[in-house]
Order: C-alpha cells, then structure tokens, then sequence
C-alpha cells in the first residue's frame, strides 16, 4: 500500500504568514492527491483535489502543486480561522490513505 | 442544503457488532459513490470503505475486512456501515462522506462515534 508522509507534524505562524506544507508519496500517484483541512471536534473539509485544483468555496489564498511522489499545500497569507490540523490524501487503486496530519497553531 | 448526517453509534462490546446509518439529503444521493471514514481519539483519518452509487462495486481497508459491510438503499437516501467482531481498535469517530471523481470525499457527516470497551 502507498504511505503518505508529511512535514512538518506541526507548526507555529502567525496570521499573514507564508506556510507551505509537503505530501510525499511512497511511490508515484500521478496527480490523484487531495488536502483537507480539520478543525478541532469538526469533521474534515476538502481544500484541494487533483493536486491543484481548488475545491469551490475554498479561499484562493490556499493553492497546491506536485505529482509523482512530492506534493504541497500553500497558504500564502494565513488567516486566524486557518489554524488546524491538514491532511494530504491519495487513492491508488482503490485502497485510499490519508498522511499523519500538519498542525498549524498561533505562534 | 447538501447533508450527511450519521447515526448508530454507541457502546458495545468487544466481539460485539453495530449498524451505522447516514442519512443523506440536498443532492441526488444515487449519483454518488460514498465513503466511510473513521478517526480514533487524538489521532489521524483512516479510510475505511468505498461504496459505488449503485452498489455494484465496494471496497474495503485491510483494518476492515471480513469483519465490515457497506451497503446502500437509494430509495431512502442511505448509506449503511455493518460493523461485526469488533475490537478495541475500532473505537472511533466514524464519518460518512460523499466521493467525487472516486477519489475524494467533498461533503462530510458530523460523525458518530463508536466505542469498543468492556
């Protein structure tokens, strides 16, 4: 099965920051890659699909890029309701995972 | 609006078994393939299981397999996760969500939890 990795497991920013997060796949996924945002006691919400393509209704301050193995999730200007945790996930023939997570809390 | 709303889950015993059911409403529920997701306490997602629309095709996590079953009733606008033999390690927060492109899950459940304990 193909394992997603992330980096960092957290981070500390503060509101108008740049923050890039990496997805790296243990082998190569083309662009079938989506990242999710969780908040605290919330249910997960799609960000990104297709590596790069923006879920409708998700700010443009989010963007995503990569295909093959590595991957990244961009916030070019973090805002307060941007702190929680993300998570990159692959499907490669239908068996799906989900990376470990990125915490992104208030410096 | 569009929403996932999930019920069933509860206490029960280690070897015991459970039903969860997500209701579905605000969009063409047949059209959709449809996932379960889970997340134990204070850790990450896990994929559990895939449903195609029509139920002709359903596919499972290793974690699952053999112990549950993904089922759907299109003319009741719900998914179903029959979950037997469970263990400790099922324990969880289990979400239903709907899947685009076969690959994603666009609209999420609030979840329902699951607790395996004596």
């Amino acid at each position: 099965a193909i394992q997603l990795t992330q980096s960092p497991s957290s981070l500390s920013a503060s509101v108008g920051d740049r923050v890039t997060i990496t997805c790296r796949a243990s082998q190569g996924i083309s662009s079938a890659l989506a990242w999710y945002q969780q908040k605290p006691g919330k249910a997960p919400e799609l960000l990104i699909y297709d590596a790069s393509s923006l879920e409708s209704g998700v700010p443009s301050r989010f963007s995503g890029s990569g295909s093959g193995t590595d991957f990244t999730l961009t916030i070019s200007s973090l805002q307060p309701e941007d702190f929680a945790t993300y998570y990159c996930q692959q499907c490669n023939s239908y068996s799906f995972t989900f990376g470990p997570g990125t915490k992104v809390d208030i410096k | 609006q569009v929403q996932l709303v999930e019920s069933g889950g509860g206490v029960v015993q280690p070897g015991g078994s459970l039903r969860l059911s997500c209701a579905a409403s605000g969009f063409t529920f047949s059209s959709y393939g449809m996932h379960w997701v889970r997340q134990a306490p204070g850790k990450g997602l896990e994929w559990v299981t895939l449903i195609w629309n029509d139920g002709s095709l359903k596919y499972y996590a290793d974690s699952v397999k053999g112990r549950f079953t993904i089922s759907r009733d299109n003319s009741k606008n719900t998914l179903y996760l029959q979950m037997n033999s469970l263990r400790a390690e099922d324990t969880a927060v289990y979400y239903c969500a709907r899947s685009i492109r076969h690959f994603y899950m666009d609209v999420w459940g609030k979840g329902t939890t699951v607790t395996v304990s004596s």
